[in-house]
């Protein structure tokens, strides 16, 4: 099946610094990577759909100018976390859609980041 | 996308079945309704679909009502690493739509 990477899986930060997340499709070319976030115990958020060659479309709520995305190629989106606080704590997840894909499911997702902001 | 309903968390023997309900009485004639589980820590993962057929793979079987207003995931021989948090997800197949993930139903797998 596909697989999705994402690079760091885990990641600690002193506050006010920035992070980049790299989310990769490893054996498909991904038009579409939606980028979730998850609290403890919560279930994942929608954060922002990437569209290769696009600007992102952010969910209500999600700040574009701390939450930079970037869909250079259609096989890596990054998401970097701008001025990190502890509040931005969090696990991070990453999903790609594979459009040649056909009988599974069409979305494949990454392992996740886990970031924690000192 | 139509909301689904799921029990909150579910205990299951090893070696036996889990069945796992989820509701979604709203749920229109192009939605397919999808499994994701999530083990601790790690990244959904894709179990099944299906649209109005049950459906089985080498992971579980779905089976879903002749209404479609109700489905179940099962797993036919439950092992400890089954345990996780399942997600019955219904959206329109087609299109670059994201998937909602709702609270899920915990489920443990009792050695």
């Amino acid at each position: 099946g596909a697989v999705v990477s994402q690079h760091p899986s885990w990641v600690i930060c002193k506050s006010g610094t920035s992070v980049k997340i790299e989310c990769r499709s490893l054996d498909f070319q991904a038009t579409t990577m939606f980028w979730y976030r998850q609290f403890p115990k919560q279930s994942l958020m929608l954060m922002a759909t990437s569209n290769e060659g696009s600007k992102a479309t952010y969910e209500q709520g999600v700040e574009k100018d701390k939450f930079l995305i970037n869909h250079a190629s259609l096989t890596l989106s990054t998401l970097t976390v701008t001025s990190a606080h502890p509040e931005d704590s969090s696990f991070y997840i990453c999903s790609a859609r594979d459009p040649g894909a056909s009988g599974r499911d069409e979305q494949f997702f990454g392992p996740g980041t886990r970031l924690t902001v000192l | 996308d139509a909301k689904t309903t799921q029990p909150t968390s579910m205990d299951c023997a090893e070696g036996r079945a889990a069945n796992l309900p989820c509701n979604h009485s709203t749920i229109s004639g192009n939605e397919y309704v999808y499994w994701y589980r999530q083990i601790h820590s790690q990244g959904p993962q894709y179990i099944i679909h299906g649209l109005k057929n049950n459906e089985t793979n080498e992971m579980a079987s779905l089976i879903i009502t002749e209404d479609r207003k109700s489905s179940t995931l099962i797993l036919p021989h439950a092992t400890l690493r089954d345990t996780a948090v399942y997600y019955c997800i219904v959206r329109v197949r087609a299109g670059a739509n994201n998937l909602f993930f709702g609270t899920g139903t915990r489920l443990t797998v009792i050695p």
